[in-house]
């Protein structure tokens, strides 16, 4: 079965810090993992890492994968308080079960003006 | 630019009633899924369907029930409520790209609340 554990849970801030969230993995056939940021809302994309792109950056948000630690970490810097939101991993499912999503718990956000 | 519809945005019912979430899609994606999120939790998968005629259970799949008869719906059934059904609930769609990369794309949520 496969397993996503974020850390921490919760994070509180103020503007201007750097936060780094982790999520660590389980998967039986290992496609791509991804990141969604989730406000009052839906989750919303922003990264897919894959085997072949271990790095991607946008704007003050860049995620990096790890595939020896089956892991991937979510780096933003110069906080500010629209960044506060839970941020989820997710990994697709292998074989036919690829539009089966497992998540991760979330990591809660909070960024203090 | 629809995307994904789910209805309703909120709903109350009484412990044993039924109803339906509904779920709409207008981009021809093969893969729909439903979770539910509580606090704590992050997303957990209820039942999902990999093309119109197939479901399959997820996680926490117990108490509902999905039908696939066209590619674009894909409605969940609550056949009796419990207050342990209390949570948001998610309806999403989504493709394969090339070398098995996806990504979803979420409805609005439903915030359904069981007393």
């Amino acid at each position: 079965e496969d397993k996503v554990v974020q850390s921490p849970l919760s994070l509180v801030v103020h503007e201007g810090d750097t936060v780094t969230l982790n999520c660590s993995y389980e998967v039986t056939n290992f496609r791509s993992l991804l990141w969604y940021k989730q406000e009052k809302k839906a989750p919303t994309f922003l990264f897919m890492l894959t085997s072949s792109g271990i790095e991607k950056k946008s704007g003050r948000l860049s995620s990096i994968l790890d595939k020896k630690e089956l892991s991937s970490i979510l780096n933003i810097t110069a906080t500010q308080t629209g960044d506060s939101a839970i941020y989820l991993c997710a990994v697709p499912g292998g074989g036919t079960s690829y539009g089966k999503l497992t998540f991760g718990q979330g990591t809660i956000l909070t960024v203090h003006p | 630019n629809a995307g994904v519809t789910q209805t309703p945005k909120f709903q109350v019912l009484k412990t044993g009633q039924s109803m339906t979430l509904q779920c709409a899609q207008d981009m021809n994606h093969e893969y729909m899924s439903w979770y539910r999120q509580d606090p704590g939790m992050g997303l957990r998968l209820i039942h999902y369907s990999v093309g119109a005629g197939i479901t399959d259970q997820g996680e926490v799949p117990n108490g509902y029930n999905v039908s696939r008869s066209t590619t674009e719906d894909f409605p969940l059934r609550l056949l009796s409520a419990a207050p342990s059904q209390t949570s948001v609930y998610f309806c999403a769609s989504s493709y394969i790209m090339v070398r098995g990369r996806t990504e979803a794309f979420f409805g609005q949520g439903t915030r359904l609340t069981v007393v």
